[in-house]
């Protein structure tokens, strides 16, 4: 079985501070991992994806996650907050699976950010 | 929220009424999915479809059933029998592209509120 684990419910940065959100991972085999953000009641937006390759990835609006193979983790980063980062952020892993199977998404419960001005 | 469109964006009901969850995409996407949000939770994943008529039980089926008619769509009905219905529904889906499924994109989401 495949789990992801966000140990903080909320962090808490001032703008212009770097900010990290921390997630680390579960899963059989290479694991796929991702970030999304979700402001509120909306739908998740992707934020960045490890599949494979460097293990810091960059994605949108300035956010970067490293993937940790030893400490199976894949924090979100981000070298300067902004009030408008204020938001709830999610992890997810899946397996690799066969090519060409809908892998099962497993989400983290979740972390929310606030950027304090 | 891209090219996935759910509605309606609120949704009230009466306990033991069934009620049907719209989730249409134009972005050509093979599979489709629907997860259940409770605060605190996380996202559940509820049924998903990789192709036309077929689908699969996610963690949590219980008391949900959808169709697959049309690559399209990919709705939900929540039966009387899911007994605390109350929550955010989203549909996602993802391409094929290249043999793999990698990102999942997400629609706009319905609240559903059943008294």
């Amino acid at each position: 079985a495949q789990s992801v684990a966000q140990p903080e419910d909320q962090v808490n940065v001032a703008e212009g501070n770097p900010l990290t959100v921390k997630c680390t991972y579960s899963v059989s085999g290479n694991p796929y991992l991702f970030w999304y953000v979700q402001y509120p009641n909306r739908g998740l937006q992707f934020l960045l994806k490890y599949i494979t390759g460097d293990n810091l990835v960059k994605g949108s609006y300035g956010f970067e996650a490293e993937f940790n193979k030893s400490q199976t983790s894949f924090h979100l980063k981000k070298p300067s907050a902004l009030v408008s980062d204020s938001a709830l952020y999610f992890c997810a892993v899946r397996d690799t699976g066969p090519r060409g199977s809908a892998r099962q998404l497993t989400f983290g419960s979740g972390t929310q950010l606030t950027v304090l001005p | 929220d891209g090219g996935i469109t759910q509605s309606p964006k609120y949704l009230f009901r009466k306990e033991g009424q069934n009620v049907t969850l719209s989730c249409e995409q134009n972005l050509n996407h093979d599979a489709m999915y629907w997860y259940r949000q409770d605060p605190g939770q996380g996202l559940r994943l509820i049924y998903y479809s990789q192709i036309v008529n077929d689908f699969q039980k996610g963690d949590i089926a219980e008391g949900y059933s959808v169709s697959r008619e049309k690559k399209e769509s990919f709705p939900l009905t929540v039966t009387s029998a899911q007994k605390n219905p109350t929550a955010f529904y989203l549909c996602a889906s993802s391409t094929t592209s290249g043999g793999y499924t990698y990102e999942q994109y997400f629609g706009p989401g319905t609240r559903l509120t059943v008294t």
